[in-house]
C-alpha cells in the first residue's frame, strides 16, 4: 500500500502565471482533499473531491479549481497567481465510508510566487 | 473568524514527563476531533481523534480529553520523547456533508533530553 504523494516538490512562479500541482492518493481512496497552509498557520480546506467531482469548497476564489482522474491522482490548478498563494499546498485521500475517515496527507509542494 | 484555536504557539517540556496540548473551538456542531503531527519537509501524520460522543480516548501514550460544555480538547503524551518534537495540530469537523478539516494554528513541542 503506497502513501500519498505529490509533485512537484518546490515550484516557483510569477505572479499572473498559472500553476498545476499534482497529487498521487493512496490505493483504494476515492476521496482527496487539498488544503493551503501558509507560513505560521494550520491549513486551510480549499476543496475535496469524491469519484471525480467537487464536494465540497472552501473559502477560495474560483480560480482555484480541481480535477480528480479515475486512477486516484488529483490536480490543483491555481490561475492568475498572485503573491499570497505563496504557501505549502497538501492533499489527502481518505476513504469516504459515510463517516469522517482519516485523512492521510502527502509531504506537500511548497510554491513561491514572485 | 478562526474556529478551531491553539492558542500556545510553542511549549518545551522534559523528557519522560507529561505533555499537554489545548485546543478550543468555537463552533457547537463540530462533532469529531482530530491531532496530527508535523515534521519539517513532511505532511501532518494522524495521531488520535475523538468523537463529540466520548470524553476520552487513548492509544498508548496519547490521550486526548474532550471537554464539549467548555468546547476544550487537550492531547497529553506520557512519557514525553525526544522523538516526539513536532508541530501538533487540531483538527475539528463535522459528521455530516464534506468532511472538510477545520484545523488550529499549531503547537511546536520540543522535547527536551
Amino acid at each position: 500500500e503506497t502513501g500519498v504523494t505529490q509533485s512537484p516538490t518546490h515550484l516557483i512562479k510569477t505572479r499572473g502565471q498559472q500553476v498545476t500541482l499534482r497529487c498521487s492518493s493512496q490505493s483504494g481512496h476515492n476521496t482527496v482533499s487539498w488544503y493551503q497552509q501558509a507560513l505560521g498557520q494550520g491549513p486551510q480546506f480549499i476543496f475535496q473531491y469524491y469519484r471525480e467531482e467537487e464536494n465540497g469548497r472552501g473559502n477560495f476564489p474560483p480560480r482555484f479549481s480541481g480535477l480528480q482522474f479515475p486512477n486516484y491522482s488529483s490536480e490543483l490548478n491555481v490561475n492568475a497567481l498572485e503573491l499570497d498563494d505563496s504557501a505549502l499546498y497538501l492533499c489527502a485521500s481518505s476513504l469516504e465510508l459515510g463517516g469522517p475517515d482519516t485523512q492521510y496527507f502527502g509531504p506537500g509542494t511548497r510554491l513561491t510566487v514572485l | 473568524d478562526q474556529q478551531v484555536k491553539q492558542n500556545s504557539p510553542s511549549l518545551s517540556v522534559q523528557e519522560g514527563r507529561i505533555s499537554i496540548l489545548n485546543c478550543d473551538y468555537t463552533n457547537s456542531m463540530f462533532d469529531y476531533f482530530l491531532w496530527y503531527k508535523k515534521y519539517p519537509a513532511e505532511g501532518p501524520t494522524f495521531l488520535i481523534s475523538i468523537s463529540s460522543i466520548k470524553d476520552k480516548n487513548e492509544d498508548g501514550r496519547f490521550t486526548v480529553f474532550l471537554n464539549k460544555s467548555a468546547k476544550h480538547l487537550s492531547l497529553h503524551i506520557v512519557p514525553s520523547q525526544p522523538g516526539d518534537s513536532a508541530v501538533y495540530f487540531c483538527a475539528a469537523t463535522l459528521t455530516s456533508g464534506t468532511y472538510k478539516y477545520i484545523f488550529g494554528t499549531g503547537t511546536r513541542l520540543k522535547v527536551l533530553a
